[in-house]
């Protein structure tokens, strides 16, 4: 079955601190993997798009990394900002169909 | 370039209406995909449009229908509306193709609220 979990479901972090969020996919056979952000009442903005030859990619403070073969991929945000405070949701792709996780809901305290 | 607008922004409607949304893809885009989003199951794929023909569905029932038209711009409609149907309706436009890396630009979504 095609899936994909994320974790964890929320986060709160200090601004100014790094945090890593966790993907899990189980797609096959396996196109590409996305990271999303979705603030609140907004549709969601592509941070990165990855496929299985790929094992990194940044955007700004925004690093997304990619297992292929343990299929598990990872964004990573570095000086957190109090606008990074969002859903961030990881999307796999088949060559024809998308799976979305629930995402992880970011929060950014000062 | 101007993004994806999705028409109205907000709808509320009572059980058993029917409803039908607006998505103007980008320019240039010929695909756009539909989304249904609720903080119980995420964000789940309704269907995707290409060049004014349904390229794949996801699964959901047959209340729910789209069409494209040859401008690109894509309508959905909710016919007997449920309260389950209460939630963010989103949609995606992109270049098409058959290109998998193709960035999706998604629009700012029609909170539909069923009462």
């Amino acid at each position: 079955k095609n899936q994909v979990e994320q974790s964890p479901q929320s986060l709160i972090i200090l601004e100014g601190k790094n945090c890593t969020l966790q993907c899990n996919y189980t797609v096959s056979p396996f196109s590409n993997l996305r990271w999303y952000k979705q603030d609140t009442g907004r549709g969601p903005v592509s941070l990165t798009i990855m496929t299985f030859s790929e094992n990194t990619k940044s955007n700004g403070r925004y690093t997304a990394t990619l297992d292929a073969d343990t299929k598990q991929s990872s964004l990573h945000i570095t000086a957190s900002q109090l606008s990074d405070s969002a859903s961030y949701i990881c999307v796999a792709l088949t060559y024809n169909d998308m799976r979305f996780g629930a995402g992880t809901r970011l929060t950014v305290k000062p | 370039k101007a993004g994806v607008t999705q028409t109205p922004r907000y709808l509320i409607k009572t059980r058993g209406q029917q409803v039908t949304l607006s998505c103007s893809p980008i320019s240039g885009h010929r695909s756009v995909s539909w989304y249904q989003q609720t903080p119980g199951q995420g964000l789940q794929f309704l269907f995707e449009y290409f060049s004014e023909t349904q390229r794949n569905k996801g699964n959901f029932p047959g209340r729910f229908s789209g069409r494209q038209f040859s401008n690109s711009r894509s309508e959905m409609n909710v016919s007997t509306l449920e309260l389950g149907d209460s939630a963010l309706y989103l949609c995606a436009s992109t270049r098409g193709g058959g290109d998998q890396n193709t960035e999706a630009f998604f629009g700012q979504g029609t909170r539909l609220t069923v009462v």
